[in-house]
């Protein structure tokens, strides 16, 4: 069965701190992905990896970075973690571009 | 640009009622489409996917899509709404030159009773 784990399921973090989110698959897909969902946004697509130390950019990639050390594990950090940088962030894995998705970190920036 | 819309960000139907949710892409027909859904603090579950070929696409939990190419659209019906329905939906489409889905802003349903 398919299977995406985020390390935090809430967050709670103060402006100015080096956050960092954790996502495992155990999938063996290639492509993770990073997106951050807000109330009447939908899903806005950070970073993505297509491969082991490979990543692009995406949408609003402002404020963020990304780490692929193996296939398995993508991290998202925030460098500086600011008040608008409070949501929730979902990653996921794709096969046949379909993407499956962990539960999600709520995280707040106070 | 390429965009998703999804009509109607809240829509309230009875117990029973048939549920309608609205997407349209704007783009030449892409070769995949996607409905997803959210429960409550939960990630989003892939709901159905359309493929090339199919008009009318069945998913899971008695939920369906129709494409149209004429009119750019894959709306979500489910003939009758139950209670454990009430969610968010997110339509998406993969569309040409990107790796990602795009993410319509999504239509959070309420089932009454």
């Amino acid at each position: 069965d398919v299977k995406v784990t985020q390390s935090s399921r809430y967050l709670v973090k103060r402006t100015g701190e080096k956050v960092f989110l954790e996502c495992v698959q155990d999938m063996d897909h290639e492509n993770m992905f990073w997106y951050r969902q807000d109330p009447g946004l939908g899903l806005r697509l950070i970073y993505f990896s297509y491969d082991v130390k490979m990543k692009e950019k995406g949408d609003i990639p402002e404020g963020y970075s990304v780490s692929r050390e193996k296939k398995e594990r993508f991290s998202l950090i925030l460098e500086s973690a600011s008040t608008n940088q409070t949501s929730m962030y979902l990653c996921a894995s794709s096969r046949d571009r379909a993407l499956f998705f962990g539960p999600g970190t709520r995280l707040t920036v106070l | 640009a390429q965009s998703v819309t999804q009509l109607g960000s809240h829509v309230s139907v009875s117990e029973g009622a048939l549920v309608l949710l609205r997407c349209n892409y704007s783009s030449s027909v892409p070769p995949y489409l996607f409905w997803y859904v959210q429960y409550p603090n939960q990630g989003l579950q892939l709901l159905l996917k359309y493929t090339t070929g199919a008009t009318l696409v069945k998913g899971i939990n008695g939920f369906e899509a129709e494409f149209k190419k004429s009119e750019t659209s894959f709306h979500l019906t489910k003939p009758s709404a139950h209670m454990s329905d009430a969610a968010e939906y997110f339509c998406a489409v993969p569309f040409t030159g990107r790796r990602a889905l795009t993410f319509g802003s999504g239509t959070r349903l309420q089932v009454q009773p």
